[in-house]
C-alpha cells in the first residue's frame, strides 16, 4: 500500500528566512509523481510544485524547490525568502496512477514578521 | 473560467437525512475526485472518476455514493448521514488520471448532528 508521511505538524519561520518541510513516502511503483499543495486559511488548495520520479533533477518554482531523494523515498519542500503569504497548510501527495492517490496529514507553516 | 465549483458551501444535516453535494468543472478535465478533510487526517480520497462513465472507490468510500453525470459534473451523495461524516468535502479535477495537477473547489463544510 502507498503511504505518505509528514512528520512535522507545525513549522515556524521568520520572514526572509528559509524553511524546509519534510515528506517521506512509500510505494512499490517505479514510476510516479509527487506534489506539494498549499492550503491557505481560505481553504482553497493550490499546487506549489510537482516532481516526476524518473527525473533526477529537482523541481524548482521561483522561491520553492524540492530535494527529491528517490532511494530514500524523501521529497522535502524548501521555501526560500519566506513571505507572510506563505503561511498555510502544506500537503505532500503521491500519485502512481495505478494506486489510489494519497496525501500526507499536512504541515502548518507559521511565518512571523 | 470558474474552475471547480461546489455547492453548497455549508450544510447542516440531522442524522439519517440524505443530501447530494454537487461539483462541476469547466476545464474539460477527464478525471474528478471527492475528498474529505478532517483535523489531523489530511485529505482522504472518497471516490474518483478517472474518465466519464467510470467511478472507483478511494480510501474511505463507506456511506457515500457518486455519480459522474457527464464530463463536467461529479456528485457525491450521502444516503443516511451520520455524525462521523461531519467534515469538509473537497471536489477536485485533473486533466487526466495520473501525474497531473489537481484543481480543487472551495469546499463544503458539512455538519451532521
Amino acid at each position: 500500500a502507498q503511504t505518505v508521511t509528514q512528520s512535522q505538524p507545525e513549522m515556524s519561520v521568520q520572514e526572509a528566512e528559509t524553511v524546509t518541510l519534510s515528506c517521506t513516502y512509500d510505494t512499490s511503483e517505479s514510476d510516479y509523481y509527487l506534489f506539494w499543495y498549499k492550503q491557505p486559511p481560505s481553504r482553497q488548495m493550490i499546487l506549489v510544485i510537482r516532481q516526476e520520479a524518473y527525473k533526477q533533477q529537482n523541481a524548482t518554482e521561483n522561491r520553492f524547490s524540492v530535494n527529491f531523494q528517490k532511494a530514500a523515498k524523501s521529497f522535502s519542500l524548501k521555501i526560500s525568502d519566506s513571505q507572510l503569504g506563505d503561511a498555510a497548510m502544506y500537503f505532500c501527495d503521491s500519485d502512481t496512477g495505478f494506486q489510489k492517490l494519497v496525501f500526507g496529514t499536512g504541515t502548518r507553516l507559521l511565518v512571523s514578521p | 473560467n470558474a474552475g471547480v465549483t461546489q455547492t453548497p458551501k455549508f450544510q447542516v444535516l440531522k442524522t439519517g437525512q440524505s443530501m447530494t453535494l454537487q461539483c462541476a468543472q469547466d476545464m474539460n478535465h477527464n478525471s474528478m475526485y471527492w475528498y474529505r478533510q478532517d483535523p489531523g487526517m489530511g485529505l482522504r480520497l472518497i471516490y474518483y472518476s478517472a474518465s466519464e462513465g467510470t467511478t472507483d472507490k478511494g480510501e474511505v468510500p463507506n456511506g457515500y455514493n457518486v455519480s459522474r453525470l457527464n464530463k463536467r459534473e461529479f456528485s457525491l451523495r450521502l444516503e443516511s448521514a451520520a455524525p462521523s461524516q461531519t467534515s469538509v468535502y473537497f471536489c477536485a479535477s485533473s486533466l487526466d488520471r495520473a501525474g497531473y495537477e489537481q484543481y480543487f473547489g472551495p469546499g463544503t463544510r458539512l455538519t451532521v448532528t
